[in-house]
């Protein structure tokens, strides 16, 4: 098993659908995270959980909601998402969040149509 | 806001040549990680440099850190089609715990 796991690889998505990414990590990390990589735009931090607490949600819309039920899972519930929100969605993990290395899944390919 | 400004953003050799990528800003980093990504692929790190100062080598690639802690650079001696891909630069600050900042990025490209 690879390291850190994103399902699904691609999601197509109408405005008004409701879906959900998830992130798994084998690592035994204690810090996990939610980047967004959008073209010509550096990565994004959205949210940072440490130990399953959310320690930092930069400045991100309400359509997109994380969770983070134990130290090895993440998810991202996406709701009313607007076509501006295509992008890759890059989950990542790192031993704490005083760790500075991050260890990237595969991302999750997102199109809101 | 802690910025690191990447250079060049694109980049197309011929095999066997060599080339650097710089990564700069005016902020002080605790450390700073390269990644290399391939299309459709995460992220993958190739080095965490610590120290002002600090050479690492892997293989035909030579990260440096400088002495004030704010830049960095890339060097590929004799490149191939193989190292094609995105790499990107991203600095952890002092308190800024969990939080990386990534520079836009260098798409290089290695012809054969």
């Amino acid at each position: 098993e690879t390291g850190v796991t994103q399902t699904p690889r691609h999601l197509v998505m109408g405005m008004t659908n409701k879906k959900s990414l998830k992130c798994e990590q084998h690592l035994g990390h204690n810090a996990m995270y939610w980047y967004k990589q959008s073209a010509k735009k550096p990565l994004e931090l959205m949210f940072v959980y440490n130990f399953k607490e959310q320690t930092e949600n930069n400045s991100v819309p309400s359509r997109f909601s994380p969770e983070c039920p134990n130290s090895s899972h993440l998810f991202l519930h996406l709701h009313t998402l607007q076509p501006e929100d295509s992008a890759l969605y890059l989950c990542a993990s790192s031993q704490g969040y005083r760790a500075t290395e991050a260890f990237f899944g595969q991302g999750t390919r997102l199109t809101v149509v | 806001t802690q910025l690191l400004e990447q250079s060049p953003q694109f980049l197309s050799i011929q095999e066997g040549e060599n080339l650097t990528v710089y990564c700069n800003s005016s902020s002080v980093f605790s450390s700073l990680q390269w990644y290399r990504q391939e299309p459709g692929e995460g992220p993958v790190l190739l080095v965490t440099v610590v120290t002002g100062g600090e050479v690492k080598k892997l293989k035909r690639l030579t990260f440096q850190f400088g002495d004030a802690r704010k830049d960095s650079s890339l060097h590929i001696t004799a490149a191939q089609p193989g190292d094609t891909g995105l790499y990107l630069c991203a600095g952890a600050g002092r308190t800024s715990y969990g939080k990386l900042t990534f520079g836009q990025g260098t798409i290089l490209t290695v012809h054969p």
